[in-house]
C-alpha cells in the first residue's frame, strides 16, 4: 500500500513562499491511475483542496489560490511538490499529501500523508 | 464551485446508537460523493467512496447512501472509536470540495 510523507520548513515568513515536498513509497507516482494532491487544514477548521498533478506534469488548481500555486512532479525520485507564494497569516494551516485514485466511480483520497504544520510569521 | 452542506456539525451519542450524517450538494453530483473520518492529531481515512462503496478494511457498521443532491452516512453502531469528526466531499466537478464536517461526541 502507498506511503505519503511530507517534507519541508515548519514556518514561514509573510510574503514569501511555501515550499512542500511529498515523497511517495510503496508505489509508483507514475501509475495511470492516480493523480496526486495537496490539502490543508487551518488548525481547528475543515479540510481545503489546493490542487493536484499527474505524473505526465497536467494540474489543476482551485481557482481561489490558481495565482499563488505550483506543483510539480519528480518520478525519478518518487516525488511531487507544492508552492505557494505571497504568503500570508491565513495560509497557516496542516497541509496535507495525498494520492486521488480515479476509477469509474470517480475519484477519491485512498491514501494520505501524516500532514505537516506550517505557520507563517509577520 | 459545489458547495458541500453537512448536519448536523455536531451531535452527541452514546455506544451502540445509530447514527446518521447528513450531506446536501448546491447542485447535483451523481454518486460522486466520498466520506472521510478524521481523529483529532491524525490525517482523514477514507470510508466511503463513489456514495456507498465501502473501503477495503472500514466496518461494515459504517455505511453510504444517495444521489443527485442529497446523501447519508450511517453508523449502525457506534463504537468508542468511531467518536470522531466526519466530512463529505464530492469529486464531480474541480475544484474538490468538502462538507464543514460532523463532529460526533460521547455523550
Amino acid at each position: 500500500q502507498l506511503q505519503l510523507q511530507e517534507s519541508g520548513p515548519g514556518l514561514v515568513k509573510s510574503s514569501e513562499t511555501l515550499s512542500l515536498i511529498c515523497t511517495v513509497s510503496g508505489g509508483s507516482i507514475s501509475s495511470s491511475n492516480y493523480y496526486w494532491g495537496w490539502i490543508r487544514q487551518p488548525p481547528g477548521k475543515g479540510l481545503g483542496w489546493i490542487g493536484n498533478i499527474y505524473y505526465s506534469g497536467s494540474t489543476s488548481y482551485n481557482p481561489s489560490l490558481k495565482s499563488r500555486v505550483t506543483m510539480s512532479v519528480d518520478t525519478s525520485k518518487n516525488q511531487f511538490s507544492l508552492k505557494l507564494s505571497s504568503v500570508t497569516a491565513a495560509d497557516t494551516a496542516v497541509y496535507y499529501c495525498a494520492s486521488l485514485n480515479y476509477d469509474s466511480s470517480g475519484s477519491y483520497i485512498d491514501y494520505w500523508g501524516q500532514g505537516t504544520l506550517v505557520t507563517v510569521s509577520s | 464551485d459545489i458547495q458541500m452542506t453537512q448536519s448536523p456539525s455536531s451531535l452527541s451519542a452514546s455506544v451502540g446508537d445509530r447514527v446518521t450524517i447528513t450531506c446536501r450538494a448546491s447542485q447535483s453530483i451523481s454518486i460522486f460523493l466520498n466520506w472521510y473520518q478524521q481523529k483529532p492529531g491524525q490525517a482523514p481515512k477514507l470510508l466511503i467512496y463513489a456514495a456507498s462503496s465501502l473501503q477495503s478494511g472500514v466496518p461494515s457498521r459504517f455505511s453510504g447512501s444517495g444521489s443527485g443532491t442529497g446523501f447519508t452516512l450511517t453508523i449502525s453502531s457506534l463504537q468508542p472509536g468511531d467518536f470522531a469528526t466526519y466530512y463529505c466531499q464530492q469529486s464531480y466537478s474541480s475544484p474538490l470540495t468538502f462538507g464543514g464536517g460532523t463532529r460526533v461526541e460521547i455523550k
